[in-house]
């Protein structure tokens, strides 16, 4: 357990409407990283960031953006939310982006866009 | 590019069956290798590792074993629990890339 949290752990929202999703985590990781979780579709790499205010897109990074203001807090916003973006987002971290290092998950959001 | 191939669910088991679930994955070099589980309403931990060839990662029963020569880590279990029932995610992790590359993951549901 590398002690991450993730607000809110439920959404509805309606189209339009611009949400935040926040990660919190208390190991001092360096990488962090969001992910979507669709039927049929697995895991999906959306953001991540490699170090405070340093974010790279992932595969399906349009209508989302990050910001890393901090070690431990990792944002996701949507800028005007749509029905395709309801999913489940997690939240993850790792220590130094070694391959043999552990990458571990948050507990989840689940948005639903209405 | 990297990707993972692993076995399409569902897998349905009765208890003490025994589990195999195939991942094969393509990469360059000698990547690292995973499973990761995911119980209902949870996010994914991890299960088990191996980081080079001919490694055996083993962790709750679980055996996962790295081979080189057929691109595969599949996931075995002697005997399932009604427990165990999860979705399971094999992936891989390259040098020099700070991402895991995940496979689409299979659900396992074991019966009493």
């Amino acid at each position: 357990d590398a002690g991450i949290t993730q607000s809110p752990r439920h959404k509805v929202t309606e189209t339009g409407t611009p949400v935040t999703l926040r990660c919190h985590q208390t190991e001092n990781h360096r990488y962090m990283y969001w992910y979507r979780q669709d039927p049929g579709h697995g895991l999906r790499l959306i953001h991540y960031s490699y170090g405070v205010k340093d974010t790279d897109k992932g595969e399906v990074s349009d209508g989302y953006s990050v910001s890393r203001s901090k070690t431990e807090d990792f944002l996701l916003t949507l800028e005007s939310a749509t029905s395709s973006q309801t999913s489940v987002y997690f939240c993850a971290t790792r220590t130094s982006g070694g391959p043999a290092d552990t990458q571990y998950f948050g507990p989840g959001t689940r948005l639903t866009v209405l | 590019g990297n990707s993972v191939t692993q076995m399409e669910g569902p897998v349905t088991l009765s208890e003490e069956a025994f589990l195999t679930i195939n991942c094969t994955y393509t990469a360059t070099g000698y990547p690292s290798l995973f499973w990761y589980v995911q119980y209902p309403g949870e996010g994914l931990q991890l299960l088990l590792k191996a980081t080079k060839a001919d490694d055996k990662g083993s962790n709750k029963g679980f055996e996962a074993t790295y081979r080189k020569e057929t691109t595969s880590f599949h996931l075995e279990k002697g005997s399932v629990q009604v427990s165990d029932s999860a979705v399971y995610f094999c992936a891989l992790a390259q040098g020099g890339s700070e991402k895991l590359v995940f496979g689409k993951g299979t659900k396992l549901t074991v019966n009493p």
